[in-house]
């Protein structure tokens, strides 16, 4: 498995609270990616990571933020979580010179209350 | 119309059969086509890419791409129960653009 941990696992949160989801790698892969995967849409962007604080947005970035100050971490947060942000979230990894080859973690199961 | 169509299934097969999945695609600046494989409450693995058109094989899977169809699939020959999973399409133009487009996924059930 490609090095990479998320943390937590899983959490169980209140609406408006904030959020931080944290990814791992030990890859010293250049990209890095955050998804949500809900049923009945699949995998879907929130933000991405090119560099350290280099970031864009996804598909679904409404309500999220990210940052990456290191190689290896890239942090996703909530600012106030909304029942529509209960989910499971992937963060993935890529060489750049391979960005289509996507590593992903084991995910974290989120629930907002 | 989603830029990426995948039968979400379920599909049931006995074990020892040949499977047949699918996606169709709206896109026609997608390059990079790949397959990726997710066991329940894990995250997906890569199973296989093609660029552009083509064929792939690597052991009991293979993987085509037909770009004047916009239409790739995925082929798993003498199917296990090891391989009951869902199975999500994805794909991305390159160029400068580096996000991926995947498809809702198709769940497998091999019946030993």
């Amino acid at each position: 498995d490609a090095g990479i941990t998320q943390s937590p696992r899983h959490k169980v949160t209140e609406t408006g609270t904030p959020v931080t989801l944290r990814c791992h790698q030990t890859e010293n892969h250049r990209y890095m990616y955050w998804y949500r995967q809900d049923p009945g849409h699949g995998l879907r962007l929130i933000h991405y990571s090119y560099g350290v604080k280099d970031t864009d947005k996804g598909e679904v970035s409404d309500g999220y933020s990210v940052s990456r100050s290191k190689t290896e971490d890239f942090l996703l947060t909530l600012e106030s979580a909304t029942s529509s942000q209960t989910s499971v979230y992937f963060c993935a990894i890529s060489e750049w010179t391979r960005f289509y080859e996507q590593y992903f973690g084991p995910g974290t199961r989120l629930t907002v209350t | 119309q989603k830029e990426v169509e995948q039968d979400p299934g379920p599909l049931s097969v006995p074990e020892g059969a040949i499977v047949s999945l699918n996606c169709t695609y709206s896109n026609s600046a997608f390059q990079y086509f790949m397959w990726y494989r997710q066991y329940s409450r894990k995250g997906p693995e890569l199973l296989m890419y093609t660029y552009s058109s083509g064929n792939k094989e690597d052991g009991r899977f293979t993987a085509q791409v037909d770009k004047s169809s916009k239409y790739i699939s995925l082929f798993i020959r003498d199917s296990q129960p090891s391989d009951s999973a869902t199975y999500l399409c994805a794909m991305c133009s390159g160029a400068g653009s580096y996000q991926l487009t995947f498809g809702k996924g198709t769940k497998l059930s091999v019946i030993p």
